[in-house]
């Protein structure tokens, strides 16, 4: 099973700064199959970012992702109010042995 | 519009079974390539993945809880059940259903686009 680590637990930020995000993956993660998603309290993920690097659907340029093999980033440009959530990566190359991240809380400073 | 919508008990006693529907609009189970998973959230805790099923009748389980769900889809109702047995404490978490779009074939893999709001459930006595 492909563990994924992210740091940091969490990242205390003020809005329009940048936001780099860290997923390390336990070994090479096949044709860079990382998702990123966006949680609010109360709401279930939202779809950010997947092959890696590809905004899905209605994602602001704010956001974007990076990396492949083991480390992969996610990057928000400039933070809006409406960002500060938990981020959560995933590889979904594998199935059934897919796995989530533990999280990365992006909080207001 | 793809919605997706779960249901089920809220509150199920240890060693029951938990019998949880997803109910989803806006694609077909019998279109070619489209699958629906469910995925799991204890409180305040990460996401794990629990089980998928395509539109060709093909299954596939976490290895670590294969032996405690099952998975199935009624096309006509468009509907998706996952059943776990032997419920414990430590299984209470929100149950998400989610759509995916395709299959993983020839160098090409999807995520969860679309997610259901989730359904708490609780195991207590």
């Amino acid at each position: 099973e492909i563990v994924l680590t992210q740091s940091p637990g969490t990242l205390s930020l003020s809005p329009g700064e940048r936001a780099t995000l860290s997923c390390r993956a336990s070994q090479s993660v096949s044709s860079s199959y990382l998702a990123w998603y966006q949680q609010k309290p109360g709401q279930a993920p939202r779809l950010l970012i997947y092959g890696a690097s590809s905004r899905a659907t209605g994602i602001p340029d704010r956001f974007s992702g990076s990396g492949s093999g083991t480390d992969f980033t996610l990057t928000i440009s400039r933070l809006e109010p409406e960002d500060f959530a938990v981020y959560y990566c995933q590889q979904y190359g594998s199935s059934p042995r897919e796995t989530f991240g533990q999280g990365t809380k992006v909080e207001i400073k | 519009q793809i919605t997706l919508k779960e249901s089920g008990p809220t509150l199920v006693k240890p060693t029951q079974t938990l019998t949880l529907t997803c109910t989803f609009s806006g694609f077909s189970l019998s279109t070619s390539g489209v699958g629906v998973g469910w995925i799991r959230q204890p409180p305040g805790k990460a996401l794990e993945w629990l089980a998928l099923i395509y539109w060709n009748d093909d299954k596939r389980y976490s290895p670590s809880l294969k032996s405690r769900l099952t998975i199935t889809k009624d096309t006509s109702k468009n509907q998706v059940v996952l059943t776990m047995t032997n419920m414990d404490p430590v299984d209470t978490a929100t149950y998400y259903c989610a759509h995916r779009l395709g299959y993983c074939t020839g160098g090409v893999c999807f995520p969860f686009d679309y997610w259901g709001q989730g359904t708490l459930v609780t195991v207590s006595s």
